[in-house]
C-alpha cells in the first residue's frame, strides 16, 4: 500500500458526460500528478499540483481540468467524455520537498478506471 | 524533450534464471534520476529501483540491480533469480529538475515454470 488512495476504483459512464476522480496524498506530501494510461499504453503526464498550485501540464486535453484543495486532496475533472477517454488514471504523489528540486520517486494510487461506453 | 525508449516489449524467462531488460533515454541534463516501476496485472505502479544520476555506484535492490551507463545514456534492470511473481510490465522512467516523469513503453516479461 503506497498510501495514496483514489476513489472510485471503477466507473463506467456514456458519452458526453462529466466525471470526477479524487486523489489523496500521502500524508505529508505537497505535489500531486496525474496520469493516463490507456490499454497496453504507459503512462502520459497530464498535470501537476504543488501545494495547491499548478506546476506542471503535460499532454491535457482542454476538456480535462484538476485542482489541488488546501488539504492537498486533488480532484481530475473530465467533461464531454468520449470513448478514446476510456483509461486507467493515476495519481501519484511526492515526498514533501521543493517541487523544482523534489526528486524523490512518485508513489502511486491503485488508478481509476474509467470506461466510456 | 526527455525521451525514455525501452526497445523491447516482451521479454521471457524462465523461473530461477536471470533477465535484463534495457532502457535509454535522451537528455540534456546532467542531473537527474532514472526509475523502475513493476506493473503486475492487478495494474498498481509498484516502485522497483531507483538511480541518482550522479552516483557512479549501480543501484541493488536484493535480486533487481541496474547497469547504469551514464555516458550511453543507458540503463538496464538486471532481474536475478527470477520468480512467478515477477511476471509484470516494467516501466523504465526519467525524471529531472522540474520535469515531469517520463515513462517508457514499457515491457512486459514472462516467467515460465
Amino acid at each position: 500500500d503506497s498510501g495514496v488512495t483514489q476513489t472510485p476504483k471503477h466507473l463506467i459512464t456514456a458519452t458526453g458526460q462529466r466525471v470526477t476522480l479524487r486523489c489523496s496524498p500521502r500524508s505529508g506530501d505537497l505535489s500531486v500528478y496525474w496520469y493516463q494510461q490507456s490499454l497496453d499504453q504507459g503512462l502520459q503526464f497530464l498535470i501537476q499540483y504543488y501545494n495547491g498550485e499548478e506546476r506542471a501540464k503535460g499532454n491535457i486535453l482542454e476538456r480535462f481540468s484538476a485542482q489541488q484543495f488546501p488539504d492537498l486532496h486533488s480532484e481530475l475533472n473530465l467533461s464531454s467524455l468520449e470513448l478514446g477517454d476510456s483509461a486507467l488514471y493515476f495519481c501519484a504523489s511526492s515526498p514533501k520537498g521543493s517541487a523544482y528540486l523534489s526528486y524523490n520517486e512518485q508513489f502511486f494510487g491503485p488508478g481509476t478506471r474509467l470506461t466510456v461506453l | 524533450a526527455q525521451t525514455v525508449t525501452q526497445s523491447q516489449p516482451e521479454m521471457s524467462v524462465q523461473e530461477a534464471e536471470t533477465v535484463t531488460l534495457s532502457c535509454t533515454y535522451d537528455t540534456s541534463e546532467s542531473d537527474y534520476y532514472l526509475f523502475w516501476y513493476k506493473q503486475p496485472p492487478s495494474r498498481q505502479m509498484i516502485l522497483v529501483i531507483r538511480q541518482e544520476a550522479y552516483k557512479q555506484q549501480n543501484a541493488t535492490e536484493n535480486r533487481f540491480s541496474v547497469n547504469f551507463q551514464k555516458a550511453a545514456k543507458s540503463f538496464s534492470l538486471k532481474i536475478s533469480d527470477s520468480q512467478l511473481g515477477d511476471a509484470a510490465m516494467y516501466f523504465c522512467a526519467y525524471r529531472s529538475g522540474s520535469d515531469d516523469m517520463r515513462f517508457g513503453a514499457g515491457t512486459r516479461l514472462t516467467v515460465k515454470p
